[in-house]
């Protein structure tokens, strides 16, 4: 166990629907970033939380967003899915801002059909 | 803009035998760290061995090495007497400097790696 918690870690759904991933940091870490793995993309980031606010964005679709709420768990709300939205979403937390080292969550796998 | 490559999609090595798999990066940053991760087949990912862009000697834990070449912008890991448990993907990833005050981290697309009995 590597102290990051995702849930669900698989989930199933159509095409147009919305649903909402989470993730609980590492006792102690402050960030919290987002990925996504997908076949054709490989690992992308998507979207980096430090205590609360936002720190960085990556290719992020607009359909997507996220939050990190006072007591450092995140979710990633992805709506009006797509086919090409399956993928795993990974989330990751460290103690820093702008460093550190890592701590990966197991994953979500997403599927869409 | 920052990237980092990796050039051999597959590899296959025997067991026991030492296996290098190769990362290239692209940076105009002066402060960096490079990472390599290892995810098996069950998906999740595993830390495996960091390098500073200001540190003086390579990298290793255990049976990773990492040779940082500076000059060449490469940073290649070595796994020494491969193990059937090492069949996975590699993953080399870069993070920012820090005058990208985030600590997001760039990947490549990966190496399979397959240790043959």
């Amino acid at each position: 166990d590597s102290g990051v918690t995702q849930t669900p870690k698989h989930l199933i759904t159509a095409t147009g629907q919305r649903v909402t991933l989470r993730c609980s940091p590492r006792s102690g870490d402050l960030s919290v970033y987002w990925y996504q793995q997908s076949l054709d993309q490989g690992l992308q980031f998507l979207i980096q939380y430090y205590n609360g606010e936002e720190r960085a964005k990556g290719n992020i679709l607009e359909r997507f967003s996220a939050q990190q709420f006072p007591d450092l768990h995140s979710e990633l709300n992805l709506s009006s899915l797509e086919l090409g939205d399956s993928a795993l979403y990974f989330c990751a937390s460290s103690v820093a801002g702008t460093g550190g080292f890592y701590t990966f969550g197991s994953g979500t796998r997403l599927t869409v059909v | 803009a920052q990237k980092i490559t990796q050039t051999q999609p597959g590899m296959f090595v025997q067991e026991k035998e030492a296996v290098t798999l190769d990362c290239t990066y692209d940076t105009s940053d002066p402060s960096y760290g490079l990472f390599w991760y290892k995810q098996p087949s069950s998906g999740e990912m595993i830390f495996l061995i960091y390098q500073g862009s200001y540190d003086q000697q390579n990298a290793t834990e255990g049976r990773y090495s990492l040779n940082f070449q500076k000059a060449r912008k490469s940073a290649n890991l070595v796994i020494s007497a491969s193990q059937l448990g090492d069949s996975a993907m590699y993953f080399c990833a870069m993070r920012e400097g820090y005058s990208g005050n985030t600590g997001k981290l760039i990947f490549g697309q990966g190496t399979t790696l397959q240790v043959k009995p």
